[in-house]
């Protein structure tokens, strides 16, 4: 089945900083999610990706679906307490699945 | 609120009893989704539904597990006979409307302990 890496698996930031992840697949994907979990919270929605290049921002996060359609970038800037939490990339399980196949996560922890 | 709700947040059970949990998505989705998530780990597809059709099952749902969503609106997720290796978060997430292709909204998990 599909398969999401992310990387990097958590980052230690200093309050203020940008932040930058990423994920790649091992096929191409039609559509990039990225997805934010607060502890004991399900996942919430950030930014949908559905071309290839496509670069979109919601606020201060900006997400871009690369031109290879294997991987996509999440940036995050000037980040605050509140951005504390997992990021996950998600795509579409493929073979005619409707569910969403998630990676392992970023966990970004922001240092006072 | 009308998002995507879940009952029980948490449960704690003894290995063998039986477990369900109720989700009610979000009143104009006709797309329902069960996920599982353990530590450490990105959510897992469980099964999905369009409308009261069950359309797919994952790998992952062995027997013990069955869920339904009789009237095509809220869905229940049952664990019979349950083992250590069940505790996990199950969430459940719903999507239709205008919403675009993987599209899903997330209610806040059920926490399962076995113990």
């Amino acid at each position: 089945g599909q398969q999401l890496n992310q990387s990097p698996q958590s980052m230690f930031i200093q309050e203020g900083e940008d932040v930058s992840m990423n994920c790649t697949s091992s096929s191409i994907f039609n559509t990039w999610l990225w997805y934010k979990q607060d502890p004991g919270e399900g996942p919430v929605l950030l930014i949908a990706l559905y071309k290839a290049g496509e670069l979109t921002s919601n606020g201060r996060l900006t997400a871009q679906f690369g031109i290879t359609r294997k991987d996509s970038f999440l940036n995050i800037s000037a980040s605050i307490p509140s951005d504390v939490g997992i990021y996950f990339c998600a795509g579409p399980s493929g073979g005619g699945a409707d569910g969403l196949t998630f990676g392992k996560g970023t966990h970004l922890i922001i240092q006072p | 609120d009308t998002g995507v709700s879940q009952d029980p947040r948490h449960k704690i059970t003894k290995r063998g009893q039986n477990v369900t949990f109720r989700c009610d998505p979000i009143s104009e989705h006709n797309r329902l989704y069960w996920y599982r998530q353990t530590l450490g780990q990105g959510p897992e597809f469980l099964t999905y539904f369009q409308n009261e059709a069950q359309l797919e099952k994952s790998r992952l749902l062995s027997d013990r597990f069955s869920a339904e969503r009789p009237k095509g609106s809220f869905s229940t997720l049952e664990i019979q006979r349950t083992e250590q290796g069940d505790s996990a978060m199950y969430l459940c997430a719903s999507s239709g409307g205008r919403g675009g292709t993987g599209e899903l909204f997330f209610g806040e998990g059920s926490r399962l302990t076995v113990l």
